[in-house]
């Protein structure tokens, strides 16, 4: 199943909260990105990180924190502070965060805002 | 910033026709494009990429072009099928020695819809 896991794969949330999101990957890659996917917009880099311990804002993190204290863990905070958190978010890893290689996604989370 | 800009944003063709989506890209160091389709309601998945140093890649009925001067490169899918209909994302990757390796930058999508 591509070795990358997002969940959960539906979630809500109330105005005001914190909601994290998981994201898994067993496939040894140094490289993991979160991506936000919104109709008409592609996807847009939230954070990504290159190797463990390390990470770097996307084109859109505002609102948003990540950690990366483990290889295969990438978990995505969506705060208070982000002001249109409803979205379809996706989880990505590639083997190497020092060249470009192909990236391989998670199933996705579709987080809404209720 | 980087950006990628990707056309059509919907594309609609007869079943056996082929069709092209077209991206282009800002930052001239970048070195690595891919594409992917996305199926309703699943993960995006490569299904063809090319890396600079090459001009045109073919896999069965799926080509990309890439034009370094111009900043293009462009999908070509030939005798369409009914499972074609999806979403296809372009993407550039950055150059190195930027801090930026390894980031995919993505176009904003094209709905193919193949019709029977």
């Amino acid at each position: 199943d591509g070795g990358i896991t997002q969940s959960p794969k539906y979630l809500f949330r109330k105005e005001g909260q914190n909601v994290t999101l998981s994201c898994e990957q067993n496939l040894n890659h140094d490289a993991m990105y979160w991506y936000r996917q919104d109709p008409g917009q592609g996807l847009r880099l939230i954070y990504y990180s290159q190797i463990v311990n390390d990470f770097q804002k996307g084109d859109i993190a505002e609102g948003y924190s990540v950690s990366r204290e483990k290889k295969e863990s990438f978990p995505l905070t969506v705060t208070s502070a982000q002001k249109n958190p409803t979205a379809f978010y996706l989880c990505a890893s590639s083997i190497s965060g020092t060249s470009n290689t192909e990236a391989f996604f998670g199933q996705g989370t579709r987080l809404t805002v209720v | 910033g980087e950006n990628v800009e990707q056309h059509p944003s919907t594309l609609s063709v007869q079943e056996g026709d082929s069709a092209v989506i077209k991206c282009t890209y800002s930052d001239s160091a970048s070195n690595y494009f891919p594409w992917y389709k996305q199926e309703l309601g699943k993960r995006p998945q490569l299904i063809i990429d090319i890396r600079s140093n090459v001009g045109e890649k073919k896999d069965q009925r799926i080509a990309v072009t890439l034009n370094k001067t111009a900043k293009h490169f462009s999908l070509h899918i030939t005798e369409t099928q009914p499972e074609d209909s999806a979403v296809y994302f372009c993407a550039a990757g950055l150059g190195v020695g930027s801090g930026n390796t390894g980031k995919l930058i993505f176009g904003q999508g094209t709905t193919l819809q193949v019709k029977p």
